[in-house]
């Protein structure tokens, strides 16, 4: 099993613009999550999907975020437009259930200058 | 509402010492408890987990944790330290019903002296 996927691992970007981000659940994994970590906040959930469906997006800080799951293989995190402080690392991670172990990915490193 | 709070943002313990990370939990029924671990640059790393059963939960790498309802803690342990032990610790909390996900604590950093 090749895990949790994450693009790109790295992202420096400037600020104004756009930024997506990919993650590719385990297969089989009904449940994926976005968090978002900071040395100030810690790990943040910042919404996830249950087959597909948004569940619960109240972790997102605002309406620069959007989060879509088109399919059950492949979700993305878009920043629009992107600030400085939402330099942080994005996990995705995945479980078969909502309460069950939640397998992270690497992580995707973003930085807004 | 479900919480956790690690109430050790850095511990340092010498390789090759014991070591326990404490993790009390707030929750009405009885929990899903997890620990995981994350190194430099990496995602999280389950370690071990308890959903029912023997209250004492052995993982990977050495660790173990235990689960006592009436302190609400789910402490882990590890009898020698090795240096690549070093890493941050998180304990989570989840609700066995429904649409509930997952509460992650705020990490303790584990330093390791020679």
């Amino acid at each position: 099993d090749a895990g949790v996927i994450q693009s790109p691992r790295h992202e420096v970007t400037e600020m104004g613009q756009e930024v997506t981000l990919r993650c590719k659940p385990i297969s089989g994994h009904d449940y994926l999550f976005w968090y978002r970590q900071t040395m100030m906040r810690g790990l943040e959930l910042l919404i996830y999907f249950n087959n597909n469906v948004p569940i619960d997006d109240s972790g997102m800080p605002e309406d620069r975020f959007s989060a879509k799951m088109p399919n059950a293989s492949f979700s993305t995190l878009k920043i629009q437009p992107s600030e400085p402080r939402d330099s942080a690392v994005y996990f995705c991670a995945s479980s078969r259930q909502g309460t069950d172990t939640q397998y992270f990915g690497p992580g995707t490193r973003l930085t807004v200058l | 509402a479900q919480s956790v709070t690690q109430p050790d943002i850095h511990i340092t313990v010498s390789e090759g010492a014991s070591l326990e990370l404490r993790c009390n939990y707030s929750y009405g029924a009885t929990p899903y408890l997890f620990w995981y671990v994350q190194s430099p640059g990496q995602g999280l790393q389950l370690l071990l987990k308890y959903f029912s059963g023997d209250t004492l939960v052995q993982g990977i790498k050495g660790f173990e944790a235990e689960f006592k309802r009436s302190q609400s803690s789910f402490n882990l342990r590890k009898p020698s330290v090795h240096w690549s032990d070093a890493a941050e610790y998180f304990c989570a909390v989840g609700a066995n019903s429904g649409y509930s996900t997952l509460t992650f604590g705020k990490g303790t950093m584990l330093l390791v002296s020679p």
